[in-house]
């Protein structure tokens, strides 16, 4: 079982939905991240988590960590936002490393 | 620089051979790290730097593969005698410190033949 899970794996959306994307760890952590990954491009750091809930534009991320438990909203979707969103945790044992969730794959159509 | 660059952004190589793989992190970021994405898969740990010194090299996967930053600033990631199994994206990624996000760089894909 991997310490960080995600899902769904892959995700197809109509422009306009609203897109839930949930990630569970199974460590404990000090932080997590949200990043977005295009096709063939680098990494986006989108949020860094301890706890609560941030806002970016149409974007929300949560973090519950009793329940070991985050959430990525996405408001509004529109092809743009089509992407990657890989979900990663600071563990409290493991330093500075970051642990990688396998990803969502995120279509949005228009 | 504005954003963490990594060169080349492609490397082909035949199995067997050396290469080096270059990341310049973003101006005063002390902390320095090496991943690497195989194809389908989320990125998994390599190597951190804090400074000029490797402070966690638990994710190097066997003696093949070495990282260097000797003025804690442009490290490089050095791999000897590649195999097939190397091939995947080599992301580098700096921060400015433990409770600070990541800046990534767009990563190099390397492949060996």
């Amino acid at each position: 079982k991997n310490e960080v899970e995600q899902s769904p794996q892959n995700l197809t959306a109509q422009e306009g939905e609203f897109i839930t994307i949930n990630c569970s760890y199974s460590v404990g952590i000090s932080a997590l991240h949200w990043l977005q990954q295009h096709p063939g491009g680098g990494i986006v750091s989108l949020f860094m988590l301890s706890s609560g809930k941030k806002k970016h534009g149409r974007l929300i991320a949560t973090i519950n960590i009793q329940e070991k438990h985050s959430s990525l909203h996405i408001t509004a979707s529109h092809p743009r936002d089509s992407a990657v969103y890989i979900c990663a945790v600071k563990q409290e044992t493991s330093g500075s490393r970051l642990t990688f969730g396998e990803g969502t794959q995120l279509t949005v159509n228009p | 620089g504005a954003g963490v660059s990594q060169t080349p952004s492609n490397k082909v190589t035949e199995k067997g051979k050396y290469v080096e793989l270059r990341c310049d992190p973003i101006s005063g970021h002390t902390a320095l790290y090496w991943y690497r994405q195989s194809l389908g898969q989320g990125p998994e740990f390599l190597i951190y730097f804090q400074g000029t010194g490797a402070a966690d090299d638990s994710g190097l996967p066997n003696d093949r593969f070495f990282a260097v930053r000797p003025e804690g600033s442009v490290s490089t990631l050095k791999i000897q005698r590649t195999e097939r199994g190397d091939s995947a994206v080599y992301l580098c990624a700096s921060s400015r410190g433990l409770t600070y996000g990541y800046t990534f760089g767009s990563g190099t894909r390397l492949t060996v033949v």
